[in-house]
Order: structure tokens, then C-alpha cells, then sequence
């Protein structure tokens, strides 16, 4: 059984398009994350959530939208995807805060075009 | 503000080498230091974490890492290093005022047979 899963995988679409990332925990955690990593690698969290609140919206423009419906899931929407919207996604979970253990999806690479 | 820096963007090692991972971080108090590991098209693993006590400690996989307090680092190490190393490598630090933690850019491992 996957601990956190991603869907889509891959995710190609033009700009201007809206497009979701849906993630799913089943290790029964309270917190969930978003991550973008650029193509260089360097990995910034975008948001948090914990018992389906938002704890953590970290500078992210308004086109995307975190939406936690129960806490094994937080989804990621964004509107108006621009060409610097390219990266990869990983969604993640913990028990509690950061500083435990995170447990990360696969990831989701989104090519904006 | 913590931040994290890996001074090294590549490490090449020979299999069955010695290896140390660098990492040096900026925070006036005790952070919270983790190293996380990426294999190629996969999300994080955690390796180690320190948050107080002993500071050398024991993670997955055979890693180390040691906490000098005088020098601001928290370097990986592994004794000898496997083919099935060659990843991405992460030193991340929290501060315990805000549920996040700041990820440094990472250093590729590459190992030679």
C-alpha cells in the first residue's frame, strides 16, 4: 500500500489552463503539505494543513488554491497556469508538526506549455 | 531568519569510499536539523534528524551525522558508500517558532564502480 499517493503523475497542459493535483495519506496523519521543487531542485513548501486547517500559506500567488475535504487529502488547485508554474509537486504527511518525520508522495511533474 | 546552505552541488565517490555531505546552517538557537534523501523520480525519505542530546546521530541505511554547535553544521557521513547511495541529498533546518521547515538545495551523490 502507498503511504501518500499523488494522481496525476504527469501533468501536461497549456497556459492559461486550470489543473488539480489530488494527494491522499492513508498512514492516518493529522498534517499534509505541498512542495514545488524547481528544476534546479531546490524544494519550498507552499502550504500546510493540519486537522484540515491552513497553517502555513507560504507566499503563493492566489491562482492556487489548497483544499483539505478531510485530513487524509489535500488537493491542489491552480488557476491560470503559467509557464513558471513548471515544476514538480510533492504532497506530504506527518503526524503532528514538521519536525516529525515527513512523509512524501511521488510527486507530480507538471509542464506548463 | 534559519537557512540552510550545502556548500556542495556534486559529490563523486567510489564504491565502498568514505563519504561526508556538508551542510551549514544560520539560527541564533538549537534548530531542528534533518537530512532527507531523494532517489531519482522519487519523493523524500527521511535519513536522520537531531533535535537535542547526543549529537551524533544514527539514521537509515547506515548514515550518520554529527552536530557541532562552534561550526554551525550538521554533515552526513557513511563509512562506505553502495551503488544503490547515488541520490539527492537534503539537510533541512526548523526553528520550532513556525511549523515549517527551510530545505537546503540539495547535493547529488554519484558513485563510481
Amino acid at each position: 500500500d502507498t503511504a501518500v499517493s499523488q494522481t496525476p503523475k504527469y501533468l501536461v497542459t497549456q497556459m492559461g489552463n486550470d489543473k488539480s493535483i489530488k494527494c491522499e495519506q492513508n498512514l492516518g496523519h493529522d498534517t499534509m503539505y505541498w512542495y514545488k521543487q524547481d528544476s534546479k531542485k531546490f524544494l519550498k513548501i507552499m502550504f500546510s494543513y493540519n486537522n484540515k486547517e491552513l497553517i502555513i500559506n507560504e507566499t503563493v500567488p492566489n491562482r492556487f488554491s489548497p483544499k483539505s475535504p478531510d485530513k487524509a487529502h489535500l488537493n491542489l488547485h491552480i488557476n491560470s497556469l503559467e509557464l513558471g508554474d513548471s515544476a514538480v509537486y510533492f504532497c506530504a504527511s506527518s503526524q503532528g508538526y514538521s519536525y516529525n518525520e515527513q512523509f512524501f508522495g511521488p510527486g507530480t511533474r507538471l509542464t506548463v506549455l | 531568519a534559519q537557512s540552510v546552505t550545502q556548500p556542495d552541488i556534486h559529490i563523486t565517490v567510489s564504491e565502498g569510499a568514505s563519504l561526508e555531505l556538508r551542510c551549514n546552517y544560520s539560527y541564533g538557537a538549537t534548530p531542528y536539523l534533518f537530512w532527507y534523501v531523494q532517489s531519482p523520480g522519487q519523493g523524500l525519505q527521511l535519513l536522520l534528524k537531531y533535535f537535542s542530546g547526543d549529537t551524533l546521530v544514527q539514521g537509515i541505511k547506515g548514515f550518520e551525522a554529527e552536530f557541532k554547535r562552534s561550526q554551525s553544521s550538521f554533515n552526513l557521513r557513511k563509512p562506505s558508500v553502495h551503488w544503490s547511495d547515488a541520490a539527492e541529498y537534503f539537510c533541512a533546518v526548523g526553528d520550532g517558532r513556525d511549523d515549517k521547515i527551510i530545505f537546503g538545495k540539495g547535493t547529488r551523490l554519484h558513485i563510481l564502480p
